[in-house]
């Protein structure tokens, strides 16, 4: 079974804070992606990679940025936190090939006060 | 218009009951769709991939309509557990997954 783990179930940061959301996966996926997801606004795509040391923007990375130093590992990083960041944040990956679904972590819920 | 739409719901149903939900998608080159289901507070899981020539997986149907650009999902003899929000996916340019809003479904006993 894929494994893609997050690093903290809940998190509360107070804003103007650097915050740093980790994920790791176990199955070797070329590809990882970070969402977030809010209520009637269903999962919105912030940033994903295809390799290592290779990002891409996805529909609203302003606020954010991320790195993938290593193939299992991608950050998502808020630069400096506002209110309206506070929502859930879902890692997800998947294998290369474009037919592949995406196999997600449990989520962080994080606070921003 | 938006790239993949879904009646939100909520649908609420009797167990036993057979449920279909459909879910229309705006880009005619798309090739991939999958249906997730997602439990409150949980993150989505992979309830089944949807082929071509339709596909089943217990009582779960999955089906693709390619003219009319849209995906369905039956759920025959509905249970409890099945309750649950149900997202659909489609594959878009560059691999990514672009998801619905997804549809909530009640089934009461």
């Amino acid at each position: 079974d894929v494994k893609v783990t997050q690093s903290s179930r809940y998190l509360v940061k107070r804003t103007g804070e650097k915050v740093f959301l980790e994920c790791v996966q176990d199955m070797d996926h070329e590809n990882m992606f970070w969402y977030r997801q809010d209520p009637g606004l269903g999962l919105r795509l912030i940033y994903f990679s295809y390799d290592v040391k290779m990002k891409e923007k996805g529909d609203i990375p302003e606020g954010y940025s991320v790195s993938r130093e290593k193939k299992e590992r991608f950050s998502l990083i808020l630069e400096s936190a506002s209110t309206n960041q506070t929502s859930m944040y879902l890692c997800a990956s998947s294998l290369y090939r474009s037919n592949q679904p995406q196999h997600f972590g449990d989520g962080t819920r994080l606070s921003i006060l | 218009r938006k790239e993949v739409e879904q009646d939100p719901g909520p649908f609420n149903v009797p167990e036993g009951a057979t449920v279909a939900f459909n879910c229309t998608y705006s880009n005619s080159a798309s090739q991939s769709f999958f249906w997730y289901r997602q439990d409150c507070r949980k993150e989505p899981k992979l309830l089944m991939s949807v082929y071509s020539s339709g596909n089943e997986d217990g009582r779960f149907t999955a089906q693709l309509n390619r003219a009319s650009q849209y995906i369905s999902l039956l759920i025959r003899d509905s249970k409890l557990s099945d309750s649950a929000t149900y997202l659909c996916v489609v594959v878009g340019g560059a691999q990514k997954l672009v998801f619905g809003q997804g549809t909530r479904l009640t089934i009461n006993p």
